[in-house]
């Protein structure tokens, strides 16, 4: 069935230091991906989305492009911020068509230090 | 607007005893969907509704049962509940036609606490 492998957290990164989080999944067909971000206590906001590939999804500084030769949708930022601090979970909708449920990675603990 | 309206935000309960949960959707969403969440497995999807039926499921017992009313406001319930059950159970809505391409927009949730 379709799944998402996502890096393996915590991540702990310095303010203006770089982000890489990894992104690979298994899917039939042509699904949707999308990055989802959880601030402690609150739910999931979406962070961005891409709906084909070579699209390149991209809000607050963060992208990350649909990449099908290599599956993958790895989320990047170039230069992080204390406010940034969250989990990071990479997904895929599943099923195809309108109705896809989403599929979630593990997510990735992401801490920037002043 | 409004976002996605979960009540209550927190809640705790006795092992076997039920529990219902609501979930309003963003206005003119009509499809929505119920998430569990837990540090062990992550993310689940439970169900997800659209026009008071339910057209797809999850890998969950029979015990974990949703509806949703013609205003598009939905409940899930879950009954003869474990420890197990413990969990912060998200709502996520959308327009029918579109979540499963641009995303679903997600409540804050309701932390379960089985004791």
């Amino acid at each position: 069935g379709n799944s998402v492998t996502q890096m393996e957290g915590p991540v702990t990164l310095s303010e203006e230091a770089f982000l890489t989080i990894n992104c690979t999944y298994t899917a039939t067909g042509y699904p949707s991906l999308f990055w989802y971000v959880q601030y402690p206590g609150e739910g999931l906001q979406l962070l961005l989305k891409a709906t084909k590939a070579d699209d390149k999804g991209s809000n607050k500084g963060f992208e990350a492009t649909y990449r099908k030769e290599t599956t993958s949708f790895h989320l990047e930022k170039g230069s992080v911020q204390v406010s940034d601090s969250a989990v990071y979970f990479c997904a895929l909708s599943d099923g195809g068509g309108s109705q896809g449920n989403l599929i979630f990675g593990k997510g990735t603990k992401l801490s920037v230090k002043p | 607007k409004a976002g996605v309206t979960q009540t209550p935000r927190y809640l705790i309960k006795t092992r076997g005893q039920q529990v219902t949960l609501s979930c309003s959707p963003i206005s003119g969403h009509r499809s929505v969907s119920w998430y569990q969440q837990t540090p062990g497995q992550g993310l689940q999807f439970l169900f997800e509704y659209f026009s008071e039926t339910q057209r797809n499921k999850g890998n969950f017992p029979g015990r974990f049962s949703g509806r949703q009313f013609s205003n598009s406001r939905s409940e899930m319930n879950v009954s003869t509940l474990e420890l197990g059950d413990s969990a912060l159970y998200l709502c996520a809505s959308s327009r029918p036609e579109q979540g499963a391409y641009y995303g679903y927009t997600f409540g804050s949730g309701t932390r379960l606490t089985v004791v």
